[in-house]
């Protein structure tokens, strides 16, 4: 069965690094997202990518992140200087056009320092 | 806007007993609803989904869940829980609309005794 893909499962960077986390959505979904989750919160949305830009984002989803597609497959979410508080669990998720429900990947836990 | 409560962070059970953990929604358009699970060390799994029609929808692994707009309510049960049961479910909701934002509930911590 298709599945979503993280790399890499854990992060460790100190405060101030750039972090690029990479996803691969399932090949034929056509809308990605990212959530985090802060240890012991809620899961949270951060952004939706659909046909090549964000649809919508999260007020977390501030000038300090990104994401991009850079090529058919890879789906990444860069924190360009990261904080503390950006420690959290990210996933990525998928879903085809037409499609209600996301498919997520396993996870990458960040860690600051 | 949209958001999910989830009564009860923690739910134990027995095995072979029912499982209900209850999810209520408050949305301002007509949503579609979502329980996933998520154990130890994995990322969510989508469990069951309610979008149009029957209120009624089962999922994988003998869940259901069953819509009630009246209560705003889309509890999941399972008649007979399994001790492979034991993990977090969180409800979700989303506009009616795809591609739209899933809005998560805190998550219940389904525990199962033997």
């Amino acid at each position: 069965e298709p599945e979503v893909t993280q790399t890499p499962s854990h992060q460790v960077t100190q405060m101030g690094q750039e972090v690029i986390l990479r996803c691969v959505p399932i090949s034929n979904h056509l809308y990605f997202y990212w959530y985090r989750q802060i240890l012991g919160q809620k899961v949270e949305f951060l952004v939706s990518f659909y046909n090549n830009e964000i649809s919508e984002k999260s007020e977390i989803f501030d000038d300090q992140f990104s994401v991009e597609r850079p090529d058919g497959s890879n789906f990444t979410l860069k924190i360009r200087s990261t904080k503390l508080e950006d420690s959290a669990m990210y996933f990525c998720a998928s879903t085809l056009a037409g499609m209600a429900g996301q498919y997520f990947g396993p996870g990458t836990r960040l860690t600051v320092t | 806007a949209q958001s999910v409560t989830q009564l009860g962070s923690h739910v134990s059970v027995s095995e072979g007993a029912l499982v209900l953990l209850r999810c209520n929604y408050s949305s301002s358009v007509p949503p579609y609803l979502f329980w996933y699970v998520q154990y130890p060390n994995q990322g969510l799994q989508l469990l069951l989904k309610y979008t149009t029609g029957a209120t009624l929808v089962k999922g994988i692994n003998g869940f259901e869940a069953e819509f009630k707009k009246s209560e705003t309510s889309f509890h999941l049960t399972k008649p007979s829980a399994h001790m492979s049961d034991a993990a977090e479910y969180f409800c979700a909701v989303s506009a009616e609309e795809y591609g739209n934002k899933l809005v998560f509930g805190a998550g219940t911590i389904l525990r199962v005794k033997s």
